[in-house]
């Protein structure tokens, strides 16, 4: 069956700490892969996404994320976290499933940083 | 967890008529509703804001007398395409929310074909 995986629902770090939230996904065919976030009382907003070429994927806000297609994950990490990272952030897949879209949404972790 | 259901997951129809996709929150009650759109080899476009009992906020360049977004109820949130073309394909989500701090929760989406 086609998941996404986010297995950490809550993380709390202080700031300067490093950050890693795990995003692993089951799909057969070619995906194409995101991490988006969401602040308190804001929509959502595009990290960083991965479509193809360079697995270690740069995104906005110091971000970035590594495709590791052996293991199936795309893992998001920064190296030093700030107060104002403080959201909820999801990983999603869209796979190239022929004419049919399809997109995929982990259940998203809450990052708490304490200043 | 909570269960955000959109209906049909599929749909194809004639260039020219209305189509209308459904959000509902399963075991929750939606103050917000969120509808979304994605072009293949995109990322998530935000297209409108939708609160229970008031009119939906548009994003910039969304139609909003093209796409109808109706949220008559805790529970149910509507999004008509009227008198759709063929570059209206495209893959449609909803999300929703109990309050501006709660987490969101996505549907499963629709694909939407305009022939």
């Amino acid at each position: 069956a086609q998941s996404v995986s986010q297995h950490n629902h809550h993380v709390i770090l202080s700031e300067a700490a490093s950050l890693e939230l795990g995003c692993n996904y089951s799909y057969g065919g070619t995906v194409n892969l995101f991490w988006y976030v969401q602040y308190p009382g804001q929509h959502l907003q595009l990290l960083l996404k991965y479509f193809s070429g360079d697995p270690l994927v740069k995104g906005i806000k110091g971000f970035e994320a590594e495709f590791i297609k052996s293991k199936f994950s795309f893992n998001l990490r920064k190296p030093s976290v700030q107060w104002s990272d403080t959201a909820e952030y999801f990983c999603a897949l869209h796979g190239d499933g022929g004419s049919q879209g399809n997109l995929i949404f982990g259940k998203g972790t809450k990052l708490s940083v304490k200043p | 967890g909570a269960v955000v259901s959109q209906h049909p997951s599929w749909v194809i129809c004639k260039s020219g008529t209305s189509v209308k996709i459904e959000c509902r929150s399963l075991d929750f009650q939606a103050t917000t509703m969120f509808w979304y759109r994605q072009f293949p080899k995109q990322s998530l476009m935000l297209m409108a804001t939708s609160n229970e009992g008031s009119k939906a906020t548009y994003e910039q360049g969304v139609e909003k007398d093209k796409f109808l977004i109706n949220h008559a109820s805790l529970t149910l949130s509507t999004l008509t395409v009227t008198s759709a073309h063929p570059e209206d394909s495209s893959f449609y989500i909803c999300s929703a929310r109990v309050g501006v701090k709660e987490k969101l929760f996505f549907g499963s989406g629709t694909q939407l074909s305009v022939l």
